[in-house]
Order: C-alpha cells, then sequence, then structure tokens
C-alpha cells in the first residue's frame, strides 16, 4: 500500500465549479499535513497546511480526518488558474522528510 | 514564504559529462536541504537529504557516487551528476527547510538533459 494516496484524476471541470479532491495515508503517526499544486514543469508550490480543526484560505478549504487518515481539499467557484496538479503531502513529525502524493490533475475549461 | 533559487535552470550535455546543479536559500538558513528527480507524469522521487555539514543521506536505490552532495554552508547545497547518461535526464528539484519554518520549500528546478 502507498504511504500515501490520491485519485490521479483528471478531473475536468466548469468555471466556477465546487470541485474536492480525497487523499488517504497509512502512517497512523504522520503529524503534518500539507496541499502542494505543481504547474505543468514547474516546481512544487505551496498551497496551504492542514489543520486538524479544519482550514479555509479564500476559496480553497482542507480537513483533516485523523481517524480515518483522510485529508480533503476543496475547491470552490474554480478559476482556469486552478488548472494544476494538487499534491497531497504527510509529514511524520517535525524535521522528516515529506511524503507525496502521485498528485490528482485539475482541468478547468472554460 | 521562504525563497530557493536553483541555477541552472535547464542544461543540456553530452553523456560522459558532469553536471553541477546549485541550490540556494535566499532569505532564510537551510538547515536541511532535499534533493528530488521528478520523470515526466510521475510523482517526485526523493533523492537524498543533506544536512549543513554532514554527508548527505541517500535514498534506497540512489547511487551516492553518481549523485554528489555537497551542503557546506547554511544557503548552499549543491549537486552533482557524475558521468551522466541519458537515462539521467530528468527534472531535479531541491527543495530547504530550516528553523521556524513549517515545511520545505521548493526551488524552480533544473531540467537535465543527456544527450
Amino acid at each position: 500500500r502507498k504511504e500515501v494516496e490520491q485519485d490521479p484524476g483528471p478531473f475536468n471541470v466548469p468555471e466556477g465549479a465546487t470541485v474536492a479532491f480525497n487523499c488517504t495515508y497509512s502512517n497512523s503517526a504522520s503529524q503534518s499535513f500539507f496541499w502542494y499544486r505543481q504547474d505543468c514543469r514547474k516546481e512544487p508550490k505551496l498551497l496551504m497546511s492542514v489543520y486538524s480543526s479544519g482550514n479555509e484560505d479564500g476559496r480553497f478549504t482542507a480537513q483533516l480526518n485523523r481517524a480515518s487518515q483522510y485529508i480533503s481539499l476543496l475547491i470552490r467557484d474554480s478559476k482556469l488558474s486552478d488548472s494544476a496538479t494538487y499534491l497531497c503531502v504527510v509529514r511524520p513529525r517535525s524535521g522528516d522528510k515529506l511524503t507525496f502524493g502521485t498528485g490528482t490533475r485539475l482541468a478547468v475549461r472554460p | 514564504g521562504a525563497v530557493v533559487s536553483q541555477h541552472p535552470s535547464w542544461v543540456i550535455c553530452k553523456s560522459g559529462t558532469s553536471v553541477k546543479i546549485e541550490c540556494r536559500s535566499l532569505d532564510f538558513q537551510a538547515t536541511t536541504m532535499f534533493w528530488y528527480r521528478q520523470f515526466p507524469k510521475q510523482s517526485l522521487m526523493l533523492m537524498a537529504t543533506s544536512n549543513e555539514g554532514s554527508k548527505a543521506t541517500y535514498e534506497q536505490g540512489v547511487e551516492k557516487d553518481k549523485f554528489l552532495i555537497n551542503h557546506a554552508s547554511l544557503t548552499l547545497s549543491t549537486l552533482t551528476v557524475t558521468s551522466a547518461h541519458p537515462e539521467d535526464s530528468s527534472f531535479y528539484i531541491c527543495s530547504a527547510s530550516g528553523q521556524g519554518l513549517d515545511t520545505q520549500y521548493f526551488g524552480p528546478g533544473t531540467r537535465l538533459t543527456v544527450l
């Protein structure tokens, strides 16, 4: 079983749609969780950290369910510029290396 | 956020030559730097982790004599691909973390093409 699993997609949605990505992780000792965004042929960029209480940043909402070892990302009012691959990232403890999911590809169409 | 630069952004070389890639943290001290490789349509694969002043820790299957890593200062790490071959062609990305930072921040990557 992969340490971090994501649906690779692609998710093809119209502008303005709401889309949700899910991710599961296998290491119950994981302490830190993130969503990164990677554009084609570019480096990953931190989108947001994921906190136990859930957190929101503009149109993006991230949630964590430790009991189910499940992380989600919700994007509301999708923009064309949201088209990218979204990487679910987990870290066992501070200072440890990150474990990346394979990413979920999102394509937002006009 | 923290800024990481990488140089060069792309390089084309002949088979058998060595290529050095630099990774710099511009506005923070990077106690740990990471080197990743990404092949087309695949996820990032961690190659090695380096702490300033220490030898790098390589992931399983990564040849330490082929991928030489030096982390001589808190702002600079280098990756040298020795005797590069076409199968080494890939996107090499560094990242850095430091005190007070909650996660790793990535450089823009170096696209290596070996002919």
